[in-house]
């Protein structure tokens, strides 16, 4: 298994608070992820990067933010959760060939 | 509007018989394909990739097919298994050199016994 570990695994919390999830990787990689999967949607690129201090925004980014200041952590930012961010977020660390995934963390926000 | 297109939501298969799940995608600047598979309550696995410059590749009991025409790729598993039961999904990258990928809906496969 790739070393990606996520945490918290599960969080409640209320609308209006700020949440940050984060990402840790042991295995060096350049390019890391957030998604967030939701039912009928699938997995949805919130924010990737591709080195340190280096982030871009993917097709459902309103409302988070992240980032980067060492190559093992990717920290997701929800600045003031909202019912529409409750989800299931993945992490993910990739190369040219594909992605591998963290285990999920389950955000209600209620 | 969604670049990557998995019709079928679900499918139930007896054991030992062929699954095939689809996959179509919309922008012909897709190169790279993934398969992968995520049963519940853990994050997705990848299965089986496949370049645009290849029709067809296998690992195992998995084959992926890609028709770049219809710009369709399918995922053929044989035999399947109970096991086999998950979610899949296909994703797809283009050649922006930033390895960004798209991902379909899913399919939810159920392999009987």
């Amino acid at each position: 298994d790739a070393g990606i570990t996520q945490s918290p695994r599960h969080k409640v919390t209320e609308t209006g608070t700020p949440v940050t999830l984060r990402c840790h990787q042991t295995e060096n990689h350049r390019y890391m992820y957030w998604y967030r999967q939701d039912p009928g949607h699938g997995l949805r690129l919130i924010h990737y990067s591709y080195g340190v201090k280096d982030t871009d925004k993917g097709e459902v980014s309103d409302g988070y933010s992240v980032s980067r200041s060492k190559t093992e952590d990717f920290l997701l930012t929800l600045e003031s959760a909202t019912s529409s961010q409750t989800s299931v977020y993945f992490c993910a660390i990739g190369s040219g060939e594909g992605e591998y995934f963290g285990p999920g963390t389950r955000l209600t926000v209620t | 509007d969604q670049q990557v297109k998995q019709n079928s939501p679900s499918l139930s298969v007896q054991e030992g018989r062929i699954s095939i799940l689809n996959c179509d995608y919309t922008n012909s600047m897709f190169d790279y394909f993934l398969w992968y598979k995520k049963y519940p309550a853990e994050g997705p696995t990848f299965l089986i990739s496949i370049s645009s410059i290849k029709d067809k590749n296998e690992d195992g009991r998995f084959t992926v097919f890609l028709n770049k025409s219809a710009k369709h790729l399918s995922l053929h598993i044989v035999p399947s298994q109970p096991g086999d039961s998950a979610v899949y999904f296909c994703a797809a990258s283009g050649s922006s050199g930033t390895y960004k990928y798209i991902f379909g809906t899913g399919t939810r496969l159920k392999v009987l016994a």
